[in-house]
């Protein structure tokens, strides 16, 4: 069975600049999560989605982050325009009901220059 | 208020000495699940053990044991005859059965050879 995906592995922009990050589930899997940890600090939760529909978004820094899962299947997250702060890295994960272990897929480094 | 400390930022050991990671939570939740997970330097996190919050029973896996104890509110990791490839990051983290998990800061480990 495939775990978490996630693309692109590193991105490396300029401020201002738009980015999107994309993450597969494990199949089968209708919670997904995103999580950043910036650099040195916690793993910290951004927003979670139940099939397509947001449950919570929370953790969401500000208004240039936003997130989609059309279909349910696979998420996007989307900054636009980034700023130097939003350097990090961005975990994806997914699991099959709340409380359940949430496999973490392997990240997308993103580097704001 | 919901949290999870890592006191030990970063330990080094020498290979085949025996090392635990200390892992103190915080919670008001009756039912909640605690979990270690693993961070390579390739960056991915590796979910490592689950443990419910009636369950205070040890568990060993091959080299890794981990002690609950909720008279302490701890969670503490031990690697026995500890390898060079174990030197990671180690997260502890805490679901009370919803959607956000919290984690820790982290402990990185060094294994020398």
């Amino acid at each position: 069975e495939a775990g978490v995906t996630q693309f692109p592995s590193h991105s490396v922009i300029e401020k201002g600049q738009t980015v999107t990050l994309r993450c597969d589930p494990i199949s089968g899997h209708d919670n997904l999560y995103w999580y950043r940890r910036v650099m040195g600090k916690e793993i910290k939760f951004l927003l979670h989605f139940v099939k397509e529909s947001k449950q919570d978004e929370s953790g969401m820094p500000n208004n240039r982050f936003l997130a989609e899962r059309t279909g349910g299947t696979y998420s996007t997250l989307k900054v636009q325009p980034a700023e130097l702060e939003d350097s990090g890295v961005y975990f994806c994960a997914s699991s099959q009901s709340l409380g359940e272990t949430q496999y973490f897929g392997p990240g997308t480094r993103l580097l704001v220059l | 208020a919901q949290k999870v400390t890592q006191a030990q930022t970063e330990i080094s050991v020498v290979e085949k000495e025996d090392v635990t990671l200390d892992c103190v939570y915080e919670t008001r939740d009756t039912t909640y699940y605690l979990f270690w997970y693993k961070q390579p330097p390739s960056g991915e996190l590796v979910f490592l053990i689950r443990r419910n919050s009636f369950d205070e029973q040890n568990e060993i896996s091959g080299r890794y044991s981990w002690n609950f104890q909720k008279s302490t509110s701890s969670f503490n990791f031990t690697i026995t005859a500890s390898q060079v490839v174990d030197s990671a990051v180690y997260f502890c983290a805490l679901n009370t059965g919803g959607f956000k998990t919290i984690f820790g800061a982290g402990t990185r480990l060094f294994v020398k050879a």
